[in-house]
């Protein structure tokens, strides 16, 4: 089973106008993280946003935020009054709890790619 | 000053050759990752360091070798290159051990293997 599914490969927004870019995971460890990170075309990887399984409060920072529902297994991230550079691919990461050795790993899932349109 | 560096953003190379990717970061974190992303944008890990020790390694054929001379820096040497490696390749780090294990990224490198 996909451990981080994304089922929105792709997707428009109006500028100005909020999106929701779908995120749901799949693990049995009480103890996980969810991020999202931000590719745009130039090709870098940008972390935005992290929501630790224990979090009370659904994360947020500046337009973005993450709609966390523990018992759907899902994280959502929105994103507010979208912006012309905010057209990038997204993606979905969890890390599970620790691996042998105390390490962790992170997955990633497919990814969304949102444009935003004038 | 960039956080995570690697060297360099573009190689282009024949079938057969060796070349390496360089990785270093500044942000005193302790461990080191690397990241293939194929042609479909998926990202798989590869291998990390903890303290220069190895600690995760994926099904990576032997032909990959990753190098970590101190905990600053993780270099990936690639021998008999093939076609299908041609991809791009993240270095990444984290403080491993907390909580978060929030990982940055450097900026990829893009091996496009003729």
């Amino acid at each position: 089973a996909q451990k981080i599914t994304q089922t929105q490969p792709g997707m428009f927004v109006q500028e100005k106008e909020a999106v929701t870019l779908d995120c749901t995971y799949d693990t049995s460890d009480p103890s996980y993280g969810l991020f999202w990170y931000k590719q745009p075309s130039s090709g870098e990887m940008i972390f935005l946003i992290y929501q630790g399984s224990y979090d009370q409060q659904n994360a947020t920072e500046g337009r973005y935020s993450l709609n966390f529902q523990k018992a759907r297994k899902s994280a959502n991230l929105v994103i507010s009054a979208s912006q012309l550079g905010d057209s990038a691919m997204y993606f979905c990461a969890m890390r599970e709890g620790f691996s042998s050795g105390g390490y962790q790993k992170v997955t990633f899932g497919t990814g969304t790619k949102l444009q935003v349109i004038p | 000053d960039t956080a995570v560096s690697q060297t360099p953003k573009y190689l282009v190379t024949q079938m057969g050759n060796d070349k390496s990717i360089k990785c270093e970061q500044n942000l005193g974190h302790d461990t080191m990752y690397w990241y293939k992303q194929d042609s479909k944008k998926f990202l798989k890990i590869m291998f990390s360091y903890n303290n220069k020790e190895l600690i995760i390694n994926e099904t990576v054929p032997n032909r990959f070798s990753p190098k970590s001379p101190d905990k600053a820096h993780l270099n990936l040497h690639i021998n008999s290159l093939e076609l299908g490696d041609s991809a791009v390749y993240f270095c990444a780090s984290s403080r491993g051990g907390s909580s978060k294990n929030i990982q940055y990224f450097g900026a990829g490198t893009r091996l496009s293997v003729l």
